[in-house]
């Protein structure tokens, strides 16, 4: 089966833009997950989605923040505007509805903020 | 609150050493603890999860509620064992992870 995957796996804007990160989770599974690891910090979780509703998002940082999964497929990340400590690696995971056995990863999109 | 604490960055051993990677959590409930890897260049995938009690690649770790811990260990290591390691916790009812700051083991030959 296909993997999580996310795009772009690069992505060097300035501060004040915006950037969009997709994610594409493994078909069929309804859970989907975004977290971050900015400079020398640990890995944080933002948010959690079932299907398209947002199940937890007590990670979210601040309003610049938007987390979507409209239809219950992939989902994207928007950062408007970026600021400098937006810089890091945002990765998205996935996870079948029964059970839960830990999540599949993808590769992750470094953000880097000028 | 919840917190995973590594307390080394850094673990270096030789070829054949036994390994143990320390993992301290905190959490007033019963937790479900996984250590992750990502080896160079690969994303983070799933090592092992306390509930299944397995062995994968020779590593082993037992949850250990009375002291809160959750070690990683291998009583041999392979250089390709090389890779971050992190310890990561879900409470009771969520699926978020709380993650610890990952120790980077180094095999050498």
């Amino acid at each position: 089966e296909a993997g999580v995957t996310q795009f772009p796996s690069h992505s060097v804007i300035e501060k004040g833009q915006t950037v969009t990160l997709r994610c594409d989770p493994i078909s069929g599974h309804d859970n989907l997950y975004w977290y971050r690891r900015v400079m020398g910090k640990e890995i944080k979780f933002l948010l959690h989605f079932v299907k398209e509703s947002k199940q937890d998002e007590s990670g979210m940082p601040n309003n610049r923040f938007l987390a979507e999964r409209t239809g219950g497929t992939y989902s994207t990340l928007k950062v408007q505007p970026a600021e400098l400590e937006d810089s890091g690696v945002y990765f998205c995971a996935s996870s079948p509805t029964k059970g839960f056995y830990g999540y599949t990863f993808g590769s992750g999109t470094r953000l880097t903020v000028v | 609150a919840q917190r995973v604490t590594q307390p080394e960055k850094l673990l270096s051993v030789f070829k054949g050493a036994p390994v143990e990677l320390k993992c301290n959590y905190s959490y007033s409930g019963s937790p479900e603890l996984f250590w992750y890897v990502q080896y160079s260049r690969q994303r983070l995938q799933l090592l092992l999860r306390h509930i299944s009690r397995e062995s994968i690649k020779g590593f082993t770790a037992d949850l250990n509620k009375g002291e809160t811990s959750f070690h990683l260990k291998k009583p041999f290591a392979q250089e390709e064992d090389s890779a971050m390691y992190y310890c990561a916790l879900s409470g009771t009812g969520r699926r978020a992870l709380t993650f610890g700051s990952g120790t980077r083991l180094q095999v050498q030959p």
